[in-house]
């Protein structure tokens, strides 16, 4: 069975860093793009980065783009997500996803149950 | 950016009518459209891919058409479980973008 497990979340000050990590159980974690998507309070869900099986290819959404780092290490079958300089407007629910198969389609199946991080002072 | 507008943004049904539900791209996105549903507290589930797959897993009472920019999602007789909050995503172009959700409500 397919588990993601996410954690790190918590309270941090704006301007401070946090890194969430993804424990990913259950298939083989190299074969699969993986994703992070967000969920502020009250509002929708929202793309933030992706990074390829291999580790060699990321993509960012505008809003973390040079403030977010994502990462995978292979041999733990850990994915995370290396986030500075966070704002206020960066609190939220931080979903990890698996790619539905490992051809790359960019569907997120399944999700991890979340870990939430606030920003506030 | 492609932006996903979905309607309505709430949909107030009964269980065993039929939910349908709307998702316009601002530009084509071909067939390179999914679903999920998220209940509060819980991980988003992938439903339909593809524009018309369903995901595995996923009853037959749901099923998705569409192409370019205009997409349905369609609930055929809803339980009781379905009743929760749904987003298209499209993944033609970065970034990948969702539509701001309908809420499917008793």
């Amino acid at each position: 069975e397919v588990q993601l497990l996410e954690s790190g979340g918590g309270l941090v000050q704006p301007g401070g860093s946090l890194r969430l990590s993804c424990a990913a159980s259950g298939f083989t974690f190299s074969d699969y793009v993986m994703t992070w998507v967000r969920q502020a309070p009250g509002k929708g869900l929202e793309w933030v980065s992706t990074i390829s099986g291999s580790g060699d290819k990321t993509y960012y959404a505008d809003s973390v783009k040079g403030r977010f780092t994502i990462s995978r290490d292979i041999s733990e079958n850990t994915l995370y997500l290396q986030m500075n300089y966070l704002r206020v407007e960066d609190t939220a629910v931080y979903y990890c996803a698996k790619d539905r198969t490992t051809a790359t389609t960019y569907w997120f199946d399944p999700w991890g149950q979340g870990t939430l991080v606030t920003v506030s002072s | 950016e492609i932006v996903l507008t979905q309607s309505p943004a709430t949909l107030s049904l009964s269980p065993g009518e039929r939910a349908t539900l709307s998702c316009r791209a601002s530009l084509s996105v071909g067939i390179y459209l999914a679903w999920y549903q998220h209940k509060p507290g819980q991980a988003p589930r992938l439903l339909i891919y593809d524009a018309s797959n369903r995901a595995t897993g996923i009853p037959a009472r749901f099923s998705g058409s569409g192409s370019g920019t205009d997409f349905t999602l369609t609930i055929s007789s809803l339980e009781p479980e379905d009743f929760a909050l749904y987003y298209c995503q499209q993944r033609r172009n970065w970034p990948l973008t969702f539509g701001g959700g309908t809420k499917v409500e008793i």
